[in-house]
């Protein structure tokens, strides 16, 4: 089964609000990748973080790695309708495992 | 560059034909995967391929078969097509198997009936 879990599995942001995704595993994670895959799209790698405790941002996203390397979490500011879709975390040991996702709608 | 490539687009199967996806990457890279992806399930590795050459089984194999064709391209066979197989179907590629990003085609949508 899956070893990594993501909360919340569904998303629904007043335009201009801010929100945030989690990703826990029960296993310490050697990295983390994050992927979005706009509607009927495909994944689309967004960041990868490696070290304990790191921070990475992208214009209004940021990304946290905790400090004992078992989650994360995607910060979103300011959603727009761009924001659109579903975030992924994969995270890895000795393999990647990709959480079920975040299905994030977006109310202009 | 066209980066991965995933043929057929869509498909319709009764239960019990066979099928073959296919899929190609122009990267150079030398690892690839296939993934099934279920509502509410995520993404789940079906086989990989960690180099050309080499196959292995991940965490939902059952029913399916790979081949390496050759660095570019990996395929995925159905032999014996189900319901359950019911899917939408992603070939990734990444340059190598362990932490690098992978870059996925646009998926293959199947339907078995």
């Amino acid at each position: 089964g899956q070893q990594v879990m993501q909360i919340p599995q569904y998303q629904h942001v007043q335009e201009g609000e801010d929100f945030t995704t989690y990703c826990n595993s029960s296993t310490t994670l050697s990295n983390i990748q994050w992927y979005k895959q706009r509607p009927g799209g495909h994944p689309v790698f967004l960041i990868q973080l490696v070290k304990s405790g790191e921070v990475k941002k992208q214009k209004r996203l940021t990304f946290q790695f905790g400090e004992a390397k078992k989650n994360s979490s995607l910060h979103i500011t300011a959603t727009q309708t761009t924001d659109v879709g579903t975030y992924f975390c994969a995270g890895r040991w000795y393999k990647l495992s990709f959480g079920a996702g975040t299905t994030v709608t977006v109310r202009a | 560059n066209a980066g991965v490539t995933q043929t057929p687009k869509f498909q319709v199967l009764k239960t019990g034909q066979s099928m073959t996806l296919q899929c190609a990457q122009d990267m150079n890279h030398n690892s690839m995967y296939w993934y099934r992806q279920d509502p509410g399930m995520g993404l789940r590795l079906i086989y990989y391929s960690a180099s050309e050459g080499t196959t292995d089984k991940g965490e939902v194999p059952n029913g399916y078969n790979v081949s390496r064709l050759n660095k570019r391209e990996f395929s995925l066979r159905l032999e014996s097509a189900a319901p359950s197989q019911t899917s939408v179907y992603f070939c990734a590629s990444s340059e190598r198997a362990s932490s690098y990003e992978q870059y996925f085609g646009p998926g293959t949508r199947l339907t078995v009936t």
